[in-house]
């Protein structure tokens, strides 16, 4: 079955530094998405992408995130200066559609800021 | 921002019982999704719901919508350990992104 991959599995960095988390969606799918979960809480959302643009943010997606689809396979989260709150665990998922037939998620990067 | 609530937090059940999660909206959704979480997994998707009032089955689970589209529940029949994980709902706002509720986790003692 199909997979959404992503690296590293953990992550840690010190405060301050810039992080680049990488997914690789399904081949087939045209949007992608990336939430937050911090350890025991849900899940939350930060952005999703088509077309090569962001098409929603929510309101953690501040200044200090970007993503980018360098190529026609990766998707990457940057985080810049990071704070210890960024702490999370961090999925990346992507639809074939726009979620009709639901999200397939990845099995997430671990990011721990020290 | 939109907030979508779910009930009860925990529950704890004894294996061979069943389950109910509830999902609310204050406001009217154009449609939900439900996710389940093993420990330490990621969010697997289980079904998304869109009209009002709809009931589908997978199995042993029951999900439904409510006909105001403002509540769903999913119903685990005789649950098994392999049940066992957080349950999610996600529901989606018109013209907006998914937003999860904050899950209810699921214990099944054997």
């Amino acid at each position: 079955e199909p997979e959404v991959t992503q690296t590293p599995s953990h992550q840690v960095t010190q405060m301050g530094q810039e992080v680049i988390l990488r997914c690789v969606p399904i081949s087939n799918h045209l949007y992608f998405y990336w939430y937050r979960q911090i350890l025991g809480q849900k899940v939350e959302f930060l952005v999703s992408f088509y077309n090569n643009e962001i098409s929603e943010k929510s309101e953690i997606f501040d200044d200090q995130f970007s993503v980018e689809r360098p190529d026609g396979s990766n998707f990457t989260l940057k985080i810049r200066s990071t704070k210890l709150e960024d702490s999370a665990m961090y999925f990346c998922a992507s639809s074939e559609s726009e979620g009709s037939y639901g999200y397939t998620f990845g099995s997430g990067t671990r990011l721990t800021v020290v | 921002g939109q907030q979508v609530m779910q009930i009860p937090q925990y529950q704890h059940v004894q294996e061979g019982e069943d389950f109910t999660t509830y999902c609310n909206s204050s406001t009217t959704l154009s449609n939900i999704q439900w996710y389940k979480q093993r420990p330490g997994g990621h969010p697997v998707f289980l079904i998304q719901l869109v009209k009002s009032g709809e009931v589908k089955k997978q199995k042993r689970l029951t999900f439904q919508f409510g006909e105001a589209k403002k509540n769903s529940s999913l119903h685990i029949t005789a649950t098994q350990t392999t049940d066992v994980g957080t349950y999610f709902c996600a529901g989606r706002y018109y013209g907006q992104n998914f937003v999860f509720g904050p899950g209810t986790r699921l214990s099944v003692l054997p």
